[in-house]
């Protein structure tokens, strides 16, 4: 079974700044199956990543996302105050999903 | 555009059972699976399981074997999940989220459903 670990587990930035979260797996696998969520308080996740590098439709070009093997990066070229929030990494296999534990980006 | 609509939040005692219901709209029904996803408090999320509303096969997680069931209907494009046997660690938003076989993700969730279990 796949464990993801995230870190950090609380980011805090002053608007303007760049982000980078990182998921590192237990296992390798291919990236076609990792993607990362966004969620606000109050709401369900929000799909910003798929195939660990592709944007979900809407998603802003500001969020990016790389990696291969057990190590992946979501990086946010310059936070914008809409952006602050918690974010998952998810893999998906054989029906299956797991998720990390998340990475609370917080205003400084 | 894609919606799936979750049923209103439950209270419930130790021992229960809670059956929380997710209607899709804007898309065909049979064309895509659906898992069921669970956030406890200060908790990561958690998978619970994944059903086929064409064929209705389902797939547990190997933790709720024996006391969760997913089925479906078609002529109201809904799923439902029941989860029996509740215990105060089963308090949790309980989200159906959309599979996208383009994706390998999911790529549309409900609202959240709030269960909480206490006596």
């Amino acid at each position: 079974e796949i464990v993801l670990t995230q870190s950090p587990g609380t980011l805090s930035l002053s608007p303007g700044e760049r982000a980078t979260l990182s998921c590192r797996a237990s296992q390798d696998f291919s990236s076609s199956y990792l993607a990362w969520y966004q969620q606000k308080p109050g709401q369900a996740p929000r799909l910003l990543i798929y195939g660990a590098s592709s944007r979900a439709t809407g998603i802003p070009d500001r969020f990016s996302g790389s990696g291969s093997g057990t190590d992946y990066t979501l990086t946010i070229s310059r936070l914008e105050p809409e952006d602050f929030a918690v974010f998952y990494c998810q893999h998906y296999g054989t029906s299956k999903l797991t998720f990390g534990g998340g990475t609370k980006v917080e205003i400084k | 555009q894609v919606h799936l609509v979750q049923s209103g939040a439950e209270v419930k005692k130790p021992g229960a059972s809670v059956k929380i219901s997710c209607k899709a709209s804007g898309y065909t029904f049979t064309s895509y699976y659906i898992h069921w996803v669970r956030q406890a408090p200060g908790h990561r999320l958690e998978w619970l399981g994944i059903i086929n509303p064409s064929g209705d096969d389902t797939t547990y997680a190997q933790n709720f074997q024996g006391r969760l069931t997913m089925t479906r209907d078609t002529s109201t494009s809904t799923v439902y999940m029941e989860l029996s046997s509740l215990r105060s660690d089963d308090t949790a938003v309980y989200y159906c989220a959309r599979h996208s076989y383009d994706y390998i993700a999911t790529d549309s969730w409900g609202q959240g459903t709030l269960v909480t279990v206490s006596s």
